[in-house]
């Protein structure tokens, strides 16, 4: 089992409101990410840490920010979600050093 | 910029057949290269993983194929079963630049009966 765990599963707003998607892990990996993903697509990195109080944006601008006060803990937010923000959202977190990636059940966000 | 290309983009193999999704990369640097395979509704999960100084690598029916001056690299998979049937991707990653993977843009295998 993953101990790696994303809430809620699934979430429908409407346009304009604030959410933040939560992820937490228990692994004590220093590295996490997260990545947006139409279902069965590619997958687009939005944001990663390598650690407590560091943050950096990926490829994808989002309008989503993201923080990491505790090791295991690495919530996203998004400020205004619009309909575009559609999607499914994967958080991850590594050991890195080829360790591979240890990815959560993803929460599925519909904008309405 | 895609750093990974990966082909094709669906696959029907019949059970028992060998299902072959081949990937492609440019920086040399990259030091480590996953499969991760994913079912609707889940997160990809690490499936099987080469670095570069092995040209392959096989765990049961799942075999890595690794060309490093072609700078290719194939998933294998033996004997495929209906239970295969998921979307795969390729990803590669250099451990010294302290970025993320960079994923392939997916496979995605039906295996039929």
């Amino acid at each position: 089992e993953a101990d790696i765990y994303q809430t809620p599963r699934y979430l429908v707003i409407g346009t304009g409101k604030k959410i933040t998607l939560e992820c937490s892990q228990t692994m004590g990996h220093d590295k996490m990410y997260w990545y947006q993903q139409d279902p069965g697509m590619e997958l687009h990195l939005i944001h990663y840490s390598y650690g407590v109080n560091s943050t950096e944006k990926g490829d994808l601008s989002s309008e989503s920010t993201v923080s990491r006060i505790r090791t295991e803990h690495f919530p996203l937010t998004l400020e205004s979600a619009r309909p575009s923000h559609t999607s499914q959202y994967l958080c991850a977190s590594t050991l890195g050093g080829n360790y591979g990636y240890t990815f959560g059940s993803g929460t599925r966000l519909t904008v309405v | 910029q895609q750093q990974v290309k990966q082909s094709p983009q669906s696959l029907i193999v019949q059970k028992g057949g060998i299902s072959i999704i081949n990937c492609a990369y440019e920086n040399t640097a990259f030091d480590y290269f996953p499969w991760y395979q994913q079912f609707p509704g889940k997160g990809p999960a690490l499936l099987i993983a080469i670095r570069p100084d092995v040209s392959e690598k096989k765990e049961g029916r799942f075999t890595i194929s690794f060309n490093k001056s072609a700078k290719q690299f194939s998933l294998h998979i033996m004997d495929s079963q209906p239970g295969d049937s998921a979307t795969y991707f390729c990803a590669a990653e250099n451990s010294n630049s302290g970025y993320a993977l960079n994923f392939g843009k997916g496979t995605s295998l039906l295996v039929t009966p």
